[in-house]
Order: C-alpha cells, then sequence, then structure tokens
C-alpha cells in the first residue's frame, strides 16, 4: 500500500484531457513537501515529467502540467497523443517516515 | 549528457547479498545526491537509499538494516549491497541522480533485473 495513491488507470480519446490525481496526507504532501512527477513507458526507466509541483524539464511537451492543493497533487495531459500511453508515477516526501521518499503506486494512461 | 549505467549478477541465492555498481559517465559524481531504486514486477517505484558525493547516506526505513551504499570517486562509480536477500528482493534496481535531496530524479540508469532464487 503506498503512502501517496494514485486511480491505477485512466483513460482518453486523442486529444482530449485527462488528470491523474496523487493523494497524500499531512505528513506528505500536505506539510508542503515538493511533489516530482515520472513518466515509464513500458520496458524503460522512468523519466521525470514534472518537478517542484508545476515545473517541467526541458524537451517535456507543454501539454503536460503538475499542480498542487492541500494534500494532493494532480498530472494534467492536454492533448492527448498516442506516444503518451504509459504509466505515471507521483513521488514526494513523508516525514512520518524520517524524511523518506515516497512514491505513489502509479497510474496506466491509456490512449483509445 | 550524463549516462548511468547499472552492472552486477542477474542471479542471486537466498540469503546472499546482492551487489551492484552504477557507472555516471559524461560528467561529475560531485554535487549530486546518488540514489537506487527499485520496481517489482508489475508494482510501484520503491526508494532504496541514497549517497552524497560527501559520503552521507540515508537508506529506507524497511531496508536500512540490510542497505549499504557507497561511493567510488575515483571511477566515478556508487554501488549497492543488499543482504540477506529473498525472494522478495526480486526487482529491476535503477540508479538515477537527483541534483539535491529535494529534487526530482532528473537522470536514470536503464535498470538491471535482479532474480533471486536458489
Amino acid at each position: 500500500q503506498s503512502v501517496l495513491t494514485q486511480p491505477p488507470s485512466v483513460s482518453g480519446a486523442p486529444g482530449q484531457r485527462v488528470t491523474i490525481s496523487c493523494t497524500g496526507s499531512s505528513s506528505n504532501i500536505g506539510a508542503g513537501y515538493d511533489v516530482h512527477w515520472y513518466q515509464q513507458v513500458p520496458g524503460t526507466a522512468p523519466k521525470l515529467l514534472i518537478f517542484g509541483h508545476t515545473n517541467r524539464p526541458s524537451g517535456v511537451p507543454d501539454r503536460f502540467s503538475g499542480s498542487t492543493s492541500g494534500t494532493s497533487a494532480s498530472l494534467a495531459i492536454t492533448g492527448l497523443q498516442a506516444e503518451d500511453e504509459a504509466e505515471y508515477f507521483c513521488q514526494s516526501y513523508d516525514i512520518s517516515l524520517s524524511g523518506w521518499k515516497v512514491f505513489g503506486g502509479g497510474t496506466k494512461v491509456t490512449v483509445l | 549528457q550524463v549516462y548511468l549505467q547499472e552492472s552486477g549478477p542477474g542471479l542471486v541465492k537466498p540469503s546472499e547479498t546482492l551487489s551492484l555498481t552504477c557507472t555516471v559517465s559524461g560528467g561529475s559524481i560531485s554535487s549530486y545526491y546518488w540514489t537506487w531504486i527499485r520496481q517489482s514486477p508489475g508494482k510501484a517505484l520503491e526508494w532504496i537509499g541514497y549517497i552524497q558525493y560527501r559520503g552521507s547516506t540515508n537508506y529506507s526505513p524497511s531496508l536500512q538494516s540490510r542497505v549499504t551504499i557507497s561511493v567510488d570517486m575515483s571511477k566515478s562509480q556508487f554501488s549497492l549491497r543488499l543482504a540477506s536477500v529473498t525472494a522478495a528482493d526480486t526487482a529491476i534496481y535503477y540508479c538515477a541522480r537527483a541534483g539535491d535531496f529535494y529534487y526530482g530524479l532528473d537522470v536514470w540508469g536503464q535498470g538491471t533485473t535482479v532474480t533471486v532464487s536458489s
């Protein structure tokens, strides 16, 4: 059971907007710790998609955006494309685990 | 462009020690947090621990008693040792880099599969 809760799957048609939630608590996201998002295409290593809640590394398309409010964070993908089909993980820090770094359970995005 | 490459045995016997090395190329091993993460089949990512270039370490509370991470600056490598392995330690092991403690992991190795079996 992950400290950060994500829906197992979301889906959308090409061009649509999908959002992935990452629900935490007052000991992690709610405590103000940064949230990062990773994209993992099957058979490959995860790739940093969003860092520090809302920032995109160089090369990440602007159709990916992140936000955080209270004890939850969200990743939005607008203008969904076939190449966005992948697993997405959120990551933050948890003070109840001695300042440990925690991941969400992952969300599989399917492009219909 | 910084590249990370994991290396080590793909098969380890139960109760033995898993040993992996991550080689850093294309950049300096200084000034970063070098991390090990694993992913069990079909499961989420799990933080194992990190070592700062100065040598300070931080390990997952659930693995702390069995984990050692070390760095060899002269070879631009950092290593993972996980003792007393069981089948539950079967996973893909990734090495990765973070710019600071609270930064995201911006560079990842391709991962190496380790199976624990007799």
